[in-house]
């Protein structure tokens, strides 16, 4: 089945210490990126990645980064959490990029809460 | 389920009926349009894009309209069922561009 994976689902943690949330998508798709869903704001990109070692700022990628160097994966890195990235994430895959086939697939959506 | 908006505009509709969601845009460079559906507690998901050399799409039940002159989105679902109840966002990609940016959003509810 193709799908985009998100782990965790759900996590709380405390200001300043860093963790990891990964993102794995099983269609050999070259785009990958990141989202943050807060109310009122929609959804804004944080990074999104062309290729496997290219990666690109999105509109809100302070206190974040993110690697590639395999296609299928994708983490999001917050280094030093702070409680205003407390937000509902999310990750997208799609063959070739926004500008390409198009269809994009979401993972389910990290929660998460910084204390 | 998760909250995705609490201060979304809704549009409530009978079952049954058409369901009309605008979008408006603000960058006129922007060539290729999508509109995702949201249940709760779910991530987004395609249901349709168009680009700027169209001006009408149609899917399954669903058709979307561009007007470049006054950069307006639309999405219609015909014939609107209980499962059609979430929250819909336009999504606008800049020619030649790699990122995607998302309108608001809109709740749609369906009423037996």
């Amino acid at each position: 089945e193709a799908q985009v994976t998100q782990n965790p689902r759900y996590l709380i943690t405390v200001t300043g210490k860093k963790l990891t949330v990964t993102c794995s998508q099983n269609m050999n798709h070259e785009y990958m990126s990141w989202y943050r869903q807060d109310p009122g704001l929609g959804l804004r990109q944080i990074y999104y990645s062309m290729n496997v070692e290219v990666t690109d700022k999105g509109d809100v990628p302070e206190g974040y980064k993110v690697s590639r160097k395999e296609k299928r994966n994708f983490p999001l890195i917050l280094e030093s959490p702070s409680p205003n990235q407390t937000s509902l994430y999310f990750c997208a895959s799609s063959l070739k990029g926004p500008a390409g086939v198009g269809e994009a697939f979401f993972g389910q959506g990290t929660r998460l809460t910084v204390v | 389920g998760e909250s995705v908006g609490l201060h979304l505009p809704t549009l409530s509709v009978q079952e049954g009926d058409n369901s009309i969601i605008n979008c408006a845009y603000s960058n006129s460079a922007s060539d290729y349009f999508i509109w995702y559906k949201q249940e709760s507690g779910k991530g987004p998901q395609f249901i349709i894009d168009i680009r700027s050399n169209m001006d009408k799409r149609q899917g399954q039940r669903v058709t979307v309209l561009l007007n470049k002159t006054v950069k307006h989105l639309s999405l219609q679902i015909a014939a609107t069922q209980p499962g059609d109840s979430a929250v819909y966002f336009c999504a606008e990609n800049e020619a030649a561009g790699n990122k995607l940016t998302f309108g608001g959003g809109t709740r749609v509810l369906v009423k037996p």
